[in-house]
């Protein structure tokens, strides 16, 4: 089954930081657009941007540029997401999702299981 | 960027009844709208996408309607795992936003 697996809880101190992954399976990992969308405990959804697999370009927040880095290693039908100079308010659950269209613009059909990021000092 | 304003923050409805949230956008994007529920503890669920399409698997009770600014998630007769918390999601312009969320509660 289509299925987006993250890697675990990160705690880092301000300043430092932080690289999560999200291994995909059951598809064709460079057939869909992979985003990362952030949830601060107990707020809404934040989009963050997203990654082209097969070509490794990106589209990123205006908020998150200069500090986020998304890639991907085909190889290994991984995508990854990093944060720098992070801050107390980078605490959050953070989430891969796969865009369900290739052509257009589209919703968010699968979710990774999401990765506590906490950064305190 | 495009603001998603939803309302009510918190809904009260009876087991039975029909439960209606709305998502307005500060412009349009035209029928480029998702509504997702999200369970505590667990990553966000694809209900409806393109405003009225359910998602693979999401029971016929879910539908959605509206297009452009105004946006409408009906659920017909709510079961208990549906009070939860619901939000709109914009993958019209960049960036793509969010709404802030409603929380459905059995009255």
């Amino acid at each position: 089954q289509v299925q987006l697996v993250q890697s675990g809880a990160e705690v880092r101190k301000p300043g430092a930081s932080v690289k999560v992954s999200c291994k995909a399976s059951g598809y064709a990992f460079n057939a869909y657009y992979i985003h990362w969308v952030r949830q601060a405990p107990g707020q809404g959804l934040e989009w963050m941007g997203r990654i082209n697999p097969t070509s490794g370009a990106t589209n990123y927040s205006q908020k998150f540029q200069g500090r986020v880095t998304m890639t991907r290693d085909m190889s290994i039908t991984s995508a990854y997401m990093e944060l720098t100079r992070l801050r107390s308010d980078d605490t959050a659950v953070y989430y891969c999702a796969r865009e369900q269209n290739w052509s257009f613009n589209d919703a968010f059909d699968t979710w990774g299981q999401g990765t506590m990021v906490t950064v305190s000092s | 960027e495009i603001v998603m304003t939803q309302s009510p923050a918190t809904l009260s409805v009876s087991p039975g009844e029909t439960a209606t949230l709305s998502c307005r956008a500060s412009q349009s994007v035209s029928s480029d709208l998702a509504w997702y529920q999200q369970s505590p503890g667990q990553a966000p669920r694809l209900l409806i996408y393109g405003a009225f399409t359910r998602a693979t698997g999401i029971p016929a009770r879910f539908s959605g309607s509206g297009s452009g600014t105004d946006f409408t998630l009906t659920i017909n007769s709510p079961q208990s795992e549906d009070f939860v918390i619901y939000y709109c999601h914009q993958y019209n312009n960049w960036p793509q936003t969010f709404g802030q969320g409603t929380k459905l509660e059995i009255k």
